[in-house]
């Protein structure tokens, strides 16, 4: 089941903040945000796992509400270079996904930093 | 840094026509991952190993596509006979262990199917 981005865009001008929300309908074990420029591979921000472990950046923050199915990805200050296509990319595990522990991404969320 | 490498970037081909893309992962990452993304779209998995191994090709249509990674490292995902609707981003990944581990990206194939 593919998670459900919203917004699915947001323009800001440099210095505000947004937020990008993913939700699943299925338990999750992992959240994984990454942001795609056009033409390029996505690049990793942020994995946070049941439990309460996160992985990422300095500058980037998130949750994650087991309870709930949810996401949240929080930018700050936002700058120029923040623009960009941001995905999640949820993980069950071998009990709640038929036997795979893949990702599955959402359509992903596009944020527009202008000047 | 160490990076996943793929060729080639770009590959413009003919309907029926057979392709191929390769994939070197990050040195020591067991689990590679194939993803085809179209425009507009999230990744979506079509395959993922583990070391040499199969752990999930449920969403590749084996009609026409294979992929391999013989002797662990390396991976070719093959398209044979290319069709219109394979036009996409195909991106190979890689992760130390599990899917619960970061996925680092290359940097794509751009297939154009004409």
């Amino acid at each position: 089941q593919q998670p459900v981005q919203s917004p699915q865009a947001v323009i800001l001008r440099e210095g505000e903040d947004a937020v990008i929300n993913c939700s699943s309908s299925k338990a999750l074990y992992s959240v994984h945000w990454y942001r795609q420029k056009h033409g390029e591979a996505p690049v990793f921000l942020m994995i946070l796992l049941k439990g309460g472990e996160q992985k990422g950046h300095e500058k980037i923050s998130a949750s994650f509400n087991e309870k709930k199915q949810q996401s949240s990805l929080y930018l700050t200050a936002s700058q120029l270079s923040y623009s960009g296509t941001y995905f999640c990319g949820t993980g069950g595990n071998l009990l709640t996904q038929g036997g795979s522990e893949k990702l599955v991404f959402g359509k992903g969320t596009k944020l527009t930093v202008n000047p | 840094e160490a990076e996943v490498a793929q060729s080639p970037r770009y590959k413009i081909t003919e309907k029926s026509q057979a392709v191929a893309f390769w994939c070197d992962p990050i040195s020591g990452h067991a689990t590679l991952y194939w993803y085809r993304q179209i425009l507009g779209q999230g990744p979506e998995l079509l395959v993922q190993f583990q070391d040499e191994s199969v752990v999930d090709d449920s969403q590749l249509p084996k009609d026409r596509f294979s992929a391999e990674r013989l002797k662990g490292v390396d991976s070719t995902l093959k398209i044979q006979p290319a069709e219109l609707g394979d036009s996409a981003m195909y991106l190979c990944a890689s992760s130390p262990q599990t899917t619960r581990d970061t996925q680092y990206f290359g940097p794509g194939t751009r297939l154009t199917v004409l």
